[in-house]
């Protein structure tokens, strides 16, 4: 257990409205990542963070902004929430021990 | 951008039965990968292999990591229903902190 919590773990919004995840780790991480994961596309990396303020883009940016004012939190935006960002979100953290990837529980997100 | 294809992408078998699943790039990786993802879950770190030839076994689960360290596979014999789920592989590149994801391998297991 890395420690890892997403908030909220369901929600349904409407089309156009804003939208905020939020990722919590627990154990000081330096490196988290925002991917969601959709049928046929496997895990697609949206946004990640290798430091306070310190964020870059993923393969699926568009339409997503992030950000990290502390190490252990990591949020997820979505400034004006369309059908096509249905999708269940993952928050992942890196710990250097085996590069290995650690993920959340998931964030269930419906777009009507 | 690498790309890592997997193959099988989906599987249905019955328990007791045996299974491969490839992942396969064109592109070297210093290390593979495979994590196992159960419905409503993230998915969870099985095994890391890092050289190049390498076997490491997980119970009734093989994995071998390519010559070349350009593909891997998975081996599970006699499988039951307790494997059921989607197995992802993921490659590093050597000093990147952005593992590259295969799109999974989705296994039923049939009782």
């Amino acid at each position: 257990d890395a420690g890892i919590t997403q908030s909220p773990r369901h929600k349904v919004t409407e089309t156009g409205t804003p939208v905020t995840l939020r990722c919590h780790q627990t154990e000081n991480h330096r490196y988290m990542y925002w991917y969601r994961q959709d049928p046929g596309h496997g895990l697609r990396l949206i946004h990640y963070s290798y430091g306070v303020k310190d964020t870059d883009k993923g393969e699926v940016s568009d339409g997503y902004s992030v950000s990290r004012s502390k190490t252990e939190d990591f949020l997820l935006t979505l400034e004006s929430a369309t059908s096509s960002q249905t999708s269940v979100y993952f928050c992942a953290i890196l710990a250097y021990s085996g590069n290995t990837i650690y993920f959340g529980e998931g964030s269930w997100l419906t777009v009507v | 951008t690498q790309l890592l294809e997997q193959s099988p992408q989906f599987l249905s078998i019955q328990e007791g039965e045996n299974l491969t699943v490839y992942c396969n790039s064109s592109s070297v990786f210093s290390s593979l990968q495979w994590y196992r993802q159960e419905p409503g879950e993230g998915p969870v770190l099985l095994v890391t292999v890092v050289t190049g030839g390498e076997v490491k076994k997980l119970k009734r689960l093989t994995f071998q990591f390519g010559d070349a360290r350009k593909d891997s596979s998975l081996h599970i014999t006699a499988a039951q229903p307790g494997d059921t789920g989607l197995y992802l592989c993921a490659g590093w590149e050597g000093g990147s902190y952005i593992p590259t994801f295969g799109r999974g391998t989705s296994l039923i297991v049939h009782p």
